[in-house]
Formats: C-alpha cells, structure tokens, sequence
C-alpha cells in the first residue's frame, strides 16, 4: 500500500536553511505536497510540485524531487523562528484529491 | 484567505451526545470533500470520502454508523460523530481539492469528549 515516511525532528539556527526530507511509494502520485501545521492550528497548504518536474522554488522554499528514487525535501532558506511547526509531506492517490500523509517533521528553530 | 472553512473549531461534549462539524468550500464547488482524523503528535488518517450526492465512502476500521457523513450541496460536507465517547476526543479536519489537485484544509475542529 501507499506509505509516506519522514523524519521526525530537525533542530536548526535561525539564519541557517532546513532541509526536510520524505520518501514515499506510490509511483503514480502525480502531486506530492508539502504543508505546514502551527500548534492547536489546521493545515496550510505550503507548496505542491508536479511529478514531471525536478524543482520547484517558491521564495524561501525550494522543493526538490527525485522521482526514480521517489524521494522529495523541502528546503527553507534563511530559517526563521516563526518557521517552527510540523511539517507534513503527503502524496495524493490517483489525483482523487485523497491525500496519504507522512509522520510529520517537527521543525524546532533556536535563536 | 481561507478557501475551506470548518465550524466548531473546538467543541466539548457529554459522553454519549452527538456533535456536528461543518466544512465547507468558501470560493469553489467541491463534490468531493474528505475527512481526516489526527490523534496528538501523530499524522492525519483519513476517515472517510464525501460525495455529493451519493453515499460517503469510509476507510478500513472507520464505523460508518459513529462517524455519519452527509454531502449535503456543493460547498457543504457535515460529519457527525454519534453516541460520542472519550475515545473519540480527537482533531478532525476536512479537506477539498480544488481544481482536482489542490488539496486546501479547514482549520479543523478539537473535539473533546467528557
């Protein structure tokens, strides 16, 4: 069956960059997705890369894909503290909008 | 701003009471909605698909007749959770693609059951 892995912690300073990494397993996801959950808060949609491309760079945030070795990271330039969350990767299921989520990334930033 | 909308955002309830959670699409027709239920420090596990017009779909191990589903227009998908036991106290959210693939989410309703 589809499955999402994850890190589960990652401790930086403010001002470095955070690279967060996820693999996952179902071939065909055609949209993987990256979102960013504050404490006691919903999701927010970070960014999405389609599986045709290799990069996507949106501001601070640069998303890579290796899709052979169905591995993605998030990188966050410039790391700030209002960046501390847990960060989730999903992959959709057959585009249904369906989403299978991994562990979560607890994203801790020291001052 | 905000394209889905979920109410409560927090509800606590009696030990065997039924509660309703809204979520509804703000800007867009969503004949699909899903629901997704995360237990603290853990990821989210969809429960259930909402279809408009049509019987809920609900994942392995998820009790239909506890967790009931109603789709009841294009921009508005209901879960209620029946007979609710502290067991149940959890985070549920929902979600709607839009465009087929944007997968936007509400803010998700803490229910605690008491």
């Amino acid at each position: 069956g589809e499955d999402v892995e994850q890190s589960l912690f990652l401790s930086v300073r403010e001002g470095d960059s955070s690279v967060i990494n996820c693999t996952y397993t179902d071939s065909s996801s055609t949209y993987l997705y990256w979102y960013k959950q504050e404490p006691g808060a919903g999701l927010q949609l970070l960014t999405y890369i389609f599986s045709n491309m290799d990069m996507k760079q949106d501001q601070r945030l640069t998303v890579l894909l290796n899709k052979k070795d169905k591995h993605l990271s998030l990188r966050i330039a410039d790391t700030q503290t209002g960046d501390s969350a847990i960060y989730f990767c999903a992959e959709s299921i057959s585009n249904t909008g369906k989403l299978i989520f991994g562990q979560g990334t607890t994203l801790q930033v020291k001052p | 701003g905000a394209v889905v909308s979920q109410h409560p955002s927090w509800v606590i309830c009696k030990s065997g009471t039924s509660v309703k959670i809204e979520c509804r699409s703000l800007d867009f027709q969503a004949t699909t909605m899903f629901w997704y239920r995360q237990f603290p420090k853990q990821s989210l596990m969809l429960m259930a698909t909402s279809n408009e017009g049509s019987k809920a779909t609900y994942e392995q191990g998820v009790e239909k007749d506890k967790f009931l589903i109603n789709h009841a227009s294009l921009t508005l998908s209901t879960l209620t959770v029946t007979s609710a036991h502290p067991e149940d106290s959890s985070f549920y959210i929902c979600s709607a693609p839009r465009d087929g693939f944007e997968a936007f989410f509400g803010q998700g309703t803490r229910l605690t059951v008491v």
